[in-house]
């Protein structure tokens, strides 16, 4: 166990649903990740929050709304979805070492594998 | 941006053999290149990694390299075995920033 945990682990959903995933780290960690996997792409990240504040969105689209309500927790709420968002989506963290330093390892958890119908 | 890019995208080797994965990257910046596993159904797992400041690192039967002229970092797995069969995946770390590259689907043949 690496200390990152997601749930659900399989979800499926029709278009006009709303839905959140969870994650939730143990590790002591300052950093959340949202990455999404799939055969095109396999590793992108979506969003990245450091200290609970987002610093990163890698041009997502608005139906993936991020929340970070503290730096062990990290969901991600889902709504009118496209079958092409089908996906398994890792949450990771990492002990970021401060301003102009290299992220540290990313610890990934076990991931949603997302379908949309 | 960060580019990586990854070769092979597949590559095939008989146990007991070495395999070469290899990466290059745009962004100078980058200084953190890590190394993940991701067997199948799995979630990715470090394997090893390397900073701007090293150009080699090893661990048991895994090796990376960095050449920051050229901007590129190879892994080198030797003595291989069924169970280095997974994907394997490279990055470049700029400000906490991780860009990767698209994977290599290693097969390990006994």
């Amino acid at each position: 166990e690496t200390g990152v945990t997601q749930t659900p682990r399989h979800l499926v959903m029709g278009m006009t649903n709303k839905k959140s995933l969870k994650c939730e780290q143990h590790l002591g960690h300052n950093a959340m990740y949202w990455y999404k996997q799939s055969a095109k792409k396999p590793l992108e990240l979506m969003f990245v929050y450091n200290f609970k504040e987002q610093t990163e969105n890698n041009s997502v689209p608005s139906r993936f709304s991020p929340e970070c309500p503290n730096s062990s927790h990290l969901f991600l709420h889902l709504h009118t979805l496209q079958p092409e968002d089908s996906a398994l989506y890792l949450c990771a963290s990492s002990q970021v070492l401060g301003q102009g330093r290299a992220e540290e390892k990313l610890f990934f958890g076990s991931g949603t594998q997302l379908s949309v119908l | 941006g960060e580019n990586v890019e990854q070769h092979p995208s597949t590559l095939s080797v008989q146990e007991g053999d070495s395999a070469v994965i290899k990466c290059t990257y745009s962004d100078s910046a980058s200084n953190y290149f890590p190394w993940y596993k991701q067997e199948l159904g799995k979630r990715p797992q470090l394997i090893i990694d390397i900073r701007s400041n090293v150009g080699e690192k090893k661990d048991q039967r895994i090796a990376v390299t960095l050449n920051k002229t050229a901007k590129h970092f190879s892994l080198h797995i030797t003595e291989t075995q069924p169970e280095d069969s997974a994907v394997y995946f490279c990055a470049a770390t700029d400000a906490g920033k991780s860009t990767f590259g698209d994977g290599t689907t290693l097969t390990v043949k006994p």
